[in-house]
């Protein structure tokens, strides 16, 4: 079945600093992927469409100038998590499908802590 | 109203019982329906797809309810593995998912 793999699976930082996530699709090529995250005993919540080879839509209430989005190509989506607040640490989970109305299929998820 | 709404439980039940969730969503032109499970503090796994019709993979049996609005998961038979926090999501299309906040189950030996 569909593998996204997503990296690094945690990081701690400190406040101020800029954290990048990867998100990659190994076993197929996702023209679109999915940025969610989860605070603790919270739904998981969409930020952002990553669309290959052209801007983000992001959700209303994300900002795009902080969290940054780029999918440079069929494989591959990054999140920038800029200038990083304590209130940022979360479970960032990204996700792609295939063709269609294929489910989703999740990364492993990135547990960004910021003291 | 929120999109999707599920009872967070958590939803206590023994050894080889039957649990059935629901999961009720407001998006009327919805398409498509997943059953996802939840580990704690992992990322979520499909379950299953929801068809119209129905449709049952081994002990777990997913229907969905257009007229009412909203989806099932009936598990038999549960297994101490089957303790999770299970996501009910739905998609109008473009592959795009909103979810419910999830259901825990506990299943006690």
């Amino acid at each position: 079945g569909a593998v996204v793999s997503q990296h690094p699976s945690w990081v701690i930082c400190k406040s101020g600093t800029s954290v990048k996530i990867e998100c990659r699709s190994l076993d197929f090529q996702a023209t679109t992927m999915f940025w969610y995250r989860q605070f603790p005993k919270q739904s998981l919540m969409l930020m952002a469409t990553s669309n290959e080879g052209s801007k983000a839509t992001y959700e209303q209430g994300v900002e795009k100038d902080k969290f940054l989005i780029n999918h440079a190509s069929l494989t591959l989506s990054t999140l920038t998590v800029t200038s990083a607040h304590p209130e940022d640490s979360s479970f960032y989970i990204c996700s792609a499908a295939g063709q269609g109305n294929s489910p989703l299929h999740f990364g492993n998820g990135t547990r960004l802590t910021v003291t | 109203r929120k999109e999707v709404e599920q009872d967070p439980g958590p939803f206590n039940v023994p050894e080889g019982a039957t649990v059935a969730f629901n999961c009720t969503y407001s998006n009327s032109a919805s398409q498509s329906f997943f059953w996802y499970r939840q580990d704690c503090r992992k990322e979520p796994k499909l379950l299953m797809s929801v068809y119209s019709s129905g449709n049952e993979d081994g002990r777990f049996t997913a229907q969905l309810n257009r007229a009412s609005q909203y989806i099932s998961l009936l598990i038999r038979d549960s297994k101490l593995s089957d303790s999770a926090t299970y996501l009910c999501g739905e998609s109008g299309g473009y592959q795009k998912v909103t979810f419910g906040i999830g259901t825990k189950l506990q299943v006690i030996p």
